[in-house]
C-alpha cells in the first residue's frame, strides 16, 4: 500500500545542531507539506513544495529549510536548532491542492 | 503518545450519544472542507470533507454540515464511541493554490 512515512519518529538534539527531518511518500504526489504541532497552536505550516524543485514559505519557516530533488521525498532541516523548535512535526502530502492531505505519523523533537 | 493540546475546547459526551463539533472558518472565498481526527501519538487523519456546492455530506456515522452564510462548519458523529476520543480539526481550501488552513482543534471526551 502507498504511504507516507517520517523519520525519526523521536530525535533529541542540542542547541546550535543542524537537524534533518525525513519525509517520504509513495503516492507520487506532487503536493508536500511540513507543519509544527505545538500546545495551543494547533498545525502551523513551516514549508511546502508543489513539485520537484518548488519550494514555499509557510507562515513560521524561520530557521528551517526544505529541499524537493524527487517527487518523493521532502527533507526538513533545521540549520542551528534551537529550544524553540521543541515541537511535534507531521509531513503530509496531496495530490492536489483542493484535495485532502495525507499525514505521516509525526516526529517528535526535543532541542535541549 | 503526544499531547495534542492541553489547552484545546473539550467536547465530553456520555457514550452513546451524538457529538457536535464546530468549527468557524477564515475565508468566505473557500471552497473546499474536511475534518480530520487525530488520536493520541498519531498523525491527523481524513474523516469527511465537503465542497462547497453542498451544505451537508453524510459519512459512515458522521456528517458535515456547512453554512456558508456564517462561515460555520459542523461534524456530528451519531453513537459516539470510546473510540471517537480524540482531537478534531477542520480544515479549509482557499482558492489560489494555497495550502489547507487548519483551525486549531477540539478535544472530543467520551464518557463510559
Amino acid at each position: 500500500d502507498a504511504e507516507i512515512t517520517q523519520s525519526p519518529r523521536h530525535k533529541i538534539t542540542e542547541t546550535g545542531r543542524q537537524v534533518t527531518l525525513a519525509c517520504h511518500q509513495t503516492w507520487n504526489h506532487n503536493n508536500m507539506f511540513w507543519y509544527r504541532q505545538d500546545l495551543g497552536h494547533g498545525l502551523r505550516l513551516i514549508h511546502y513544495s508543489y513539485g520537484v524543485q518548488d519550494t514555499n514559505k509557510g507562515e513560521v519557516s524561520d530557521g528551517y529549510s526544505v529541499s524537493r530533488s524527487n517527487t518523493e521525498d521532502l527533507p526538513l532541516t533545521l540549520e542551528s536548532a534551537a529550544s524553540s523548535q521543541t515541537s511535534v512535526y507531521f509531513c503530509a502530502s496531496s495530490p492536489l491542492g483542493d484535495t485532502e492531505a495525507f499525514f505521516g505519523q509525526g516526529t517528535r523533537l526535543t532541542v535541549v | 503518545g503526544e499531547s495534542v493540546g492541553l489547552h484545546l475546547p473539550t467536547l465530553s459526551v456520555q457514550e452513546g450519544d451524538n457529538s457536535i463539533i464546530n468549527c468557524a472558518y477564515s475565508n468566505s472565498a473557500s471552497d473546499y472542507f474536511i475534518w480530520y481526527k487525530q488520536e493520541s501519538g498519531k498523525g491527523p487523519q481524513f474523516i469527511i470533507d465537503i465542497r462547497s456546492n453542498m451544505d451537508k455530506r453524510q459519512g459512515q456515522r458522521v456528517t458535515v454540515l456547512l453554512n456558508k452564510t456564517v462561515k460555520h462548519l459542523s461534524l456530528q458523529i451519531a453513537a459516539t464511541q470510546p473510540g471517537d476520543s480524540a482531537v478534531y480539526f477542520c480544515a479549509e481550501n482557499i482558492p489560489g493554490n494555497t495550502p489547507l488552513v487548519f483551525g486549531k482543534g477540539t478535544r472530543l471526551s467520551v464518557i463510559a
